[in-house]
């Protein structure tokens, strides 16, 4: 079975632009969530897709959106960057549903970089 | 607020010894508590988990143990090897079908031989 896949694996993006990363989870698995990892915070929930839909939402700023489309990948965008917003992008693929604990497993990370 | 704290921040064995990271967690519905090892340059990878029906697990050199009473949970490293070095990583989630880790800062964990 292929493993979690992002794309790209690195990017360089100037302060004010906008980017878009994505995440191809395992095949039949249904939830893919974000994370943000930098030195100095950890590794941060910025939110999860379920079917197509928003379950859960971090405490990051509205330019931070994603979305989830039928076959279950998801992108990430990033709107107006700043340099703040430099750091290891981590997308997560479980294949639970509801009321079960299941593993999540994670990609490669995006390392985007704001110059 | 959920929150996950992690000790040490940095942890130096020689080879053979083991070595022990404690985390604690504030929000008392969490029930699922994974271990993540990252080396560097690569992907988080999933090491041991435990539920909140289990007090103990082990898998070879590792084991995790909870005590749910006191919110606290425990990864042990027993026979420790220059490979092992790394920084890990503690998390808990709810079961309530939203798949949101809270993780722990990390340990970064060095096995000299």
């Amino acid at each position: 079975k292929a493993g979690v896949t992002q794309t790209p694996r690195y990017l360089i993006k100037t302060r004010g632009q906008q980017v878009t990363l994505s995440c191809s989870p395992i095949s039949g698995h249904r939830s893919v969530s974000w994370y943000q990892q930098t030195p100095g915070q950890g590794l941060q929930f910025l939110f999860e897709y379920f079917s197509e839909t928003q379950r859960n939402k971090g405490n990051f700023p509205g330019r931070f959106s994603g979305r989830q489309f039928s076959n279950s990948r998801s992108e990430m965008n990033v709107s107006t960057l700043e340099l703040g917003d430099s750091a290891l992008y981590l997308c997560a693929s479980s294949p639970a549903g509801t009321g079960t604990v299941v593993e999540a497993f994670f990609g490669q990370g995006t390392r985007l970089t704001v110059v | 607020g959920e929150n996950v704290e992690q000790h040490p921040s940095t942890l130096s064995v020689q080879e053979g010894d083991s070595a022990v990271i404690k985390c604690t967690y504030s929000d008392s519905a969490s029930n699922y508590f994974p271990w993540y090892k990252q080396e560097l340059g690569k992907r988080p990878q999933l090491i041991i988990d435990i539920r909140s029906n289990v007090g103990e697990k082990k898998d070879q050199r590792i084991a995790v143990t909870l005590n749910k009473t006191a919110k606290h949970f425990s990864l042990h490293i027993t026979e420790t090897q220059p490979e092992d070095s790394a920084v890990y990583f503690c998390a808990a989630k709810r079961t309530s079908g939203y798949n949101k880790l809270i993780f722990g800062a990390g340990t970064r964990l060095a096995v000299h031989p």
